[in-house]
C-alpha cells in the first residue's frame, strides 16, 4: 500500500525554468510534508517543508504548495539550475506517529 | 556540527553470511531511523529508536534482522542470514526528538551487495 506517491520517475527541464515536481498522499491523516533531495551516494538532504495548516511554504528558489482537498503537493524549484540536478524524495507523516512515508522519489535533471 | 556517520560504506557478502552496520548520530540526538532503500524506490523505515528504546519495528524483518541502541547514542543494524533481497542501500537518520515535525538527519548509508 503505498500511501505516498510519485507517479513521474523522472523530469527534465531547460536550465532558467521552472522545475515543477508533483506528490500525491492516499492517507487524510498525513499533516505533515517534507521535501529532500538525493544526490548520488549520498543521503538524502532535507530541502523544505509544510504543514496541513499551511498551503504554501517559500524559501528561496523552492515552494511548496499543499492541496489538502486532492491529497497533493508539488515543489517547485524557480529557476532551475543544474546542480538542482538529483532525485527528490517526498515524505509524509501525521501527529501522533512517529513515522516519515517515503514516495519513490524523481529524478530530475536540468539541463545547461 | 558533525553529520550522521554511518560505516562501512560498501558491503559486498554472500547470501546466507552476516553483515553489521554502524551509525553515529548527530550529538544530542534522542532518536534515531533505519531505513532500507532498495533501488528506485523510496526510503522504508525498518525500525526507530527513542533513545535507546524500540518506538517502532513494525516493519523490521526480525526473523534475520536486529537493531540495538546502547546507551542511546550508537547503533547497529545486523542481518543474519543474509538473502538476495536484502541488497539496498541501508540508511540511518536522526532526528532532535520523535515525532514527524522534525527535520531528519541522513547519513550517506551503506550500500549492501549480496551475491
Amino acid at each position: 500500500d503505498q500511501q505516498v506517491k510519485q507517479n513521474s520517475p523522472s523530469l527534465s527541464v531547460q536550465e532558467g525554468r521552472i522545475s515543477i515536481l508533483n506528490c500525491d498522499y492516499t492517507n487524510s491523516m498525513f499533516d505533515y510534508f517534507l521535501w529532500y533531495k538525493k544526490y548520488p551516494a549520498e543521503g538524502p538532504t532535507f530541502l523544505i517543508s509544510i504543514s496541513s495548516i499551511k498551503d504554501k511554504n517559500e524559501d528561496g528558489r523552492f515552494t511548496v504548495f499543499l492541496n489538502k482537498s486532492a491529497k497533493h503537493l508539488s515543489l517547485h524549484i524557480v529557476p532551475s539550475q543544474p546542480g538542482d540536478s538529483a532525485v527528490y524524495f517526498c515524505a509524509a507523516s501525521a501527529s501522533g506517529t512517529y513515522k516519515y512515508i517515503f514516495g519513490t522519489g524523481t529524478r530530475l535533471k536540468v539541463l545547461a | 556540527e558533525a553529520g550522521v556517520a554511518q560505516s562501512p560504506r560498501y558491503k559486498i557478502i554472500e547470501k546466507r553470511q552476516s553483515v553489521a552496520f554502524w551509525c553515529n548520530p548527530i550529538s544530542g540526538h534522542a532518536t534515531l531511523y533505519w531505513y532500507q532503500q532498495i533501488l528506485g524506490q523510496g526510503p522504508k523505515l525498518l525500525i526507530q529508536f527513542q533513545n535507546n528504546g524500540v518506538v517502532d519495528d513494525s516493519q523490521l524483518p526480525k526473523d534475520r534482522f536486529s537493531a540495538e541502541r546502547l546507551k542511546g547514542v550508537d547503533s547497529t543494524l545486523k542481518i543474519q542470514p543474509a538473502k538476495l533481497e536484502d541488497s539496498a542501500v541501508y540508511l540511518c537518520a536522526s532526528t532532535q526528538g520523535p515525532g514527524g515535525f522534525y527535520e531528519q538527519y541522513f547519513g550517506p548509508g551503506t550500500r549492501l551487495t549480496v551475491t
